[in-house]
C-alpha cells in the first residue's frame, strides 16, 4: 500500500524559512516523479514544485522561483521542500504528491498534507 | 500559462441526480485533462486521467469526456458519498495548472 507523510509545517514568521520532508513507502520511490501541491485556506489546488526521479530535473512554479527548492533522496525514499524567504501569501496545506510518470504529468497518490502557516 | 477554468464553482444535487461539471482550457491540451475529487479535511482522489480513464477502483457512475479545450465529469447517479468539490488539471505543459474548483453539495 502507497504512504505519503509529509512532516515539518509551523508556524514561521514572514521572512524565515522551513524544511519540510515526505517519507514515502509502497512503491519504488526512485522509478516516479514526486510534487509538492499546496493549497491555502478555503481556496484551490496549486502545483508548487516538482523533481524528477533521479533527482536531475525540477519544475517550480513561478510564485516559489527563487525561494523554494525541492529534492529528494531515493535512499531514503523521502522528498523535500526547502521554502526560504517566506511569505503570508505561501500560507497553505502542503502536499506531497506522487506523479503517476517520470515527468510532470498527473497524481495518483497524495499524503494528508502538512501546514505552513506564514505569520508574525 | 494554460488557464483552466470550472463551471459551475458550486452546484446544489439530490441523490440520484445525474450532474455534469464542465473545464475549460484556455489554449488546446488534447487530452491531457485529469480529475480530482477532495473531501473536507482530505487531501485530493484521482479520479479520472487522459480526460476519460477511469482510475482503480472508481466507481463506473464516473464518467470524462472531451479534447482540445472542452471537458466534462459526469456523475450519472450521485450517491451521499459524492457531495465533495471536484478539480480539473491539465498536464498538456508546465506549469501543471488546476482549475478553480466545483463544489457539489446536497440539495
Amino acid at each position: 500500500e502507497v504512504h505519503l507523510l509529509e512532516s515539518g509545517g509551523g508556524l514561521v514568521q514572514p521572512g524565515g524559512s522551513l524544511r519540510l520532508s515526505c517519507a514515502a513507502s509502497g512503491f519504488t520511490f526512485s522509478s516516479f516523479a514526486m510534487a509538492w501541491v499546496r493549497q491555502a485556506p478555503g481556496k484551490g489546488l496549486e502545483w508548487v514544485s516538482e523533481i524528477s526521479p533521479n533527482g536531475g530535473s525540477t519544475y517550480d512554479a513561478d510564485s516559489v522561483k527563487g525561494r523554494f527548492t525541492i529534492s529528494r533522496d531515493n535512499s531514503k525514499s523521502t522528498l523535500y521542500l526547502q521554502m526560504n524567504s517566506l511569505r503570508a501569501e505561501d500560507t497553505a496545506i502542503y502536499y506531497c504528491a506522487k506523479d503517476m510518470s517520470t515527468w510532470p504529468d498527473y497524481f495518483d497518490y497524495w499524503g494528508q498534507g502538512t501546514l505552513v502557516t506564514v505569520s508574525s | 500559462d494554460i488557464k483552466m477554468t470550472q463551471s459551475p464553482s458550486s452546484l446544489s444535487a439530490s441523490v440520484g441526480d445525474r450532474v455534469t461539471i464542465t473545464c475549460r482550457a484556455s489554449q488546446s491540451i488534447s487530452t491531457s485533462l485529469n480529475w480530482y475529487q477532495q473531501k473536507p479535511g482530505k487531501a485530493p482522489e484521482l479520479l479520472i486521467y487522459a480526460a476519460s480513464t477511469l482510475h482503480g477502483g472508481v466507481p463506473s457512475r464516473f464518467s470524462g469526456s472531451g479534447s482540445g479545450t472542452d471537458f466534462s465529469l459526469t456523475i450519472s447517479s450521485l450517491q451521499p458519498e459524492d457531495f465533495a468539490t471536484y478539480y480539473c488539471q491539465q498536464n498538456y505543459g508546465t506549469p501543471l495548472t488546476f482549475g478553480q474548483g466545483t463544489k457539489l453539495e446536497i440539495k
